[in-house]
């Protein structure tokens, strides 16, 4: 596509409930990143694919949260037993294959907010 | 480690003014710097990055910054702002990890409010 997309938007869950959010990179970027927003905040890095697989998933907070990208394009970020403290916007990013032009400038999407009751 | 120190949470400035958002980094490796622009709603957008070469660097809409390695600093610039850019900056280090992926690190945020 043109631009990373992501879906939902928005999303209200209560405390306890399994979530996804799913995010579509530009075509053919290979690399694609997890980021994290909390109110007033940076983001934070969450995990990085290269292709298919976690390259980097060191910025994850705890087991409730993990992440696949099953056929190196779409990926989706999967938390369990949603904590308040989980409410944030959850930005995903692509860029092309490292090493290659432009690899180190990462195009975000929009973000999906997260808001856990 | 890395870290970016933004230093200020938010600067008011009169339209046409001209304005600085500030911004110092550590770290003990070779860096890249980027700015990133977030209007309300939106995702992130890249203003301009600094790779190598020239320490000043122009980017989208009239923002320049300049790479000044002995202060570690990454300042952003614009002469003369508009309406249309309040908003909230983000400045962000990052270095080639092995493998050559780029993880980028991002300060807390300016946000930048142009008044009339």
């Amino acid at each position: 596509g043109a631009g990373v997309s992501q879906t939902p938007s928005n999303k209200v869950t209560e405390k306890g409930k399994y979530v996804e959010l799913r995010c579509d990179p530009i075509s053919g970027h290979t690399a694609l990143y997890w980021y994290r927003q909390s109110l007033g905040q940076g983001p934070e890095f969450l995990i990085y694919f290269q292709g298919t697989g976690a390259a980097d998933d060191s910025g994850l907070p705890n087991d409730r949260f993990f992440a696949v990208r099953p056929e190196g394009s779409v990926s989706t970020l999967k938390i369990q037993r949603t904590e308040r403290g989980d409410s944030a916007v959850y930005l995903c990013a692509s860029s092309s294959t490292p090493g290659s032009s432009g690899a180190n400038v990462l195009t975000f999407g929009a973000g999906s907010r997260l808001t856990v009751l | 480690a890395q870290s970016v120190t933004q230093l200020d949470s938010q600067v008011p400035v009169f339209e046409e003014a001209p304005v600085e958002l500030r911004c110092n980094y550590s770290s003990s490796v070779s860096v890249y710097l980027f700015w990133y622009v977030q209007y309300p709603n939106q995702g992130l957008q890249l203003l301009l990055k600094y790779l190598s070469g020239s320490t000043l660097v122009k980017g989208i809409n009239g923002f320049e910054a300049e790479f000044n390695k002995s202060q570690t600093s990454f300042h952003l610039r614009k002469p003369s702002v508009h309406i249309s850019d309040t908003a909230e900056y983000f400045c962000a280090v990052s270095h080639l990890f092995s493998g050559g992926y780029n993880k980028l690190i991002f300060g807390a945020g300016t946000r930048l409010a142009v008044h009339p």
